[in-house]
């Protein structure tokens, strides 16, 4: 079964500096990977997806995603953090039966002034 | 426009009581889904629907059911509810197409005592 590993459960950043989080899926053929993020209270809103095509995708809130299926990857980066991007971050596959999104258990963002 | 839209977005029930949360959509996607978030790990798939009039289950289907009379609404019920229940609810909705994203709703608060 399609699934994926998020390895950090809480990673803290200080506003400016870059920021990196990873995920690994587990899939035989090509995966269908999004990132969601999602803020205290709120749903979860689509940053990015890939398929095919281009490894390095571009999302949105300045948000971009390498994958690399020779280490069953799909990092998610951003070059300089914001307050504001302090939230819940989760990485999912898509599934064959009905399309359900197969998510890991999320990385939560702090961001230190 | 509303998008996805649940109510209700709090609720305190007691064991033993039943409930239905309704998530309506004005986006005429076909693909309707319930997940559950608790925290640690992550949101896991309860039931969906590919269309009007159908249903299937997902990870988490017990204790659960769901229909889907009309394409705009996706219906979850609790038919007893249980502590183990208290959880925090999400509905998405779907473009037919695995490399469609999905939609959120802002999610329906459940505590069970």
């Amino acid at each position: 079964a399609q699934s994926v590993t998020q390895p950090d459960i809480h990673i803290t950043v200080s506003e400016g500096a870059s920021l990196e989080l990873r995920c690994n899926y587990s899939y035989g053929a090509t995966p269908y990977l999004f990132w969601y993020v999602q803020s205290p209270g709120q749903g979860l809103q689509l940053l990015l997806k890939y398929f095919s095509g281009d490894t390095l995708v571009q999302g949105i809130k300045g948000f971009e995603a390498e994958f690399k299926r020779s280490q069953s990857s799909f990092n998610l980066r951003k070059p300089s953090v914001h307050w504001s991007d302090a939230a819940e971050y989760f990485c999912a596959v898509g599934a064959v039966a009905g399309y359900a999104l197969n998510f890991g258990k999320g990385t939560s963002l702090l961001v230190t002034p | 426009n509303a998008g996805v839209t649940q109510t209700p977005k709090f609720r305190v029930l007691k064991t033993g009581q039943s409930m239905t949360l309704l998530c309506a959509q004005d986006m005429n996607h076909e693909y309707m889904y319930w997940y559950r978030q608790d925290p640690g790990m992550g949101l896991r798939l309860i039931h969906y629907s590919v269309g009007e009039g159908t249903t299937a289950k997902g990870e988490v289907p017990d204790g659960y059911n769901v229909s889907r009379l009309k394409k705009q609404n996706f219906l979850l019920g609790l038919e007893s509810a249980a502590p183990s229940q208290t959880s925090v609810y999400f509905c998405a909705t779907a473009e037919q197409g695995r490399n469609q994203p999905q939609h959120f709703g802002d999610g329906t608060r459940l505590s069970i005592l």
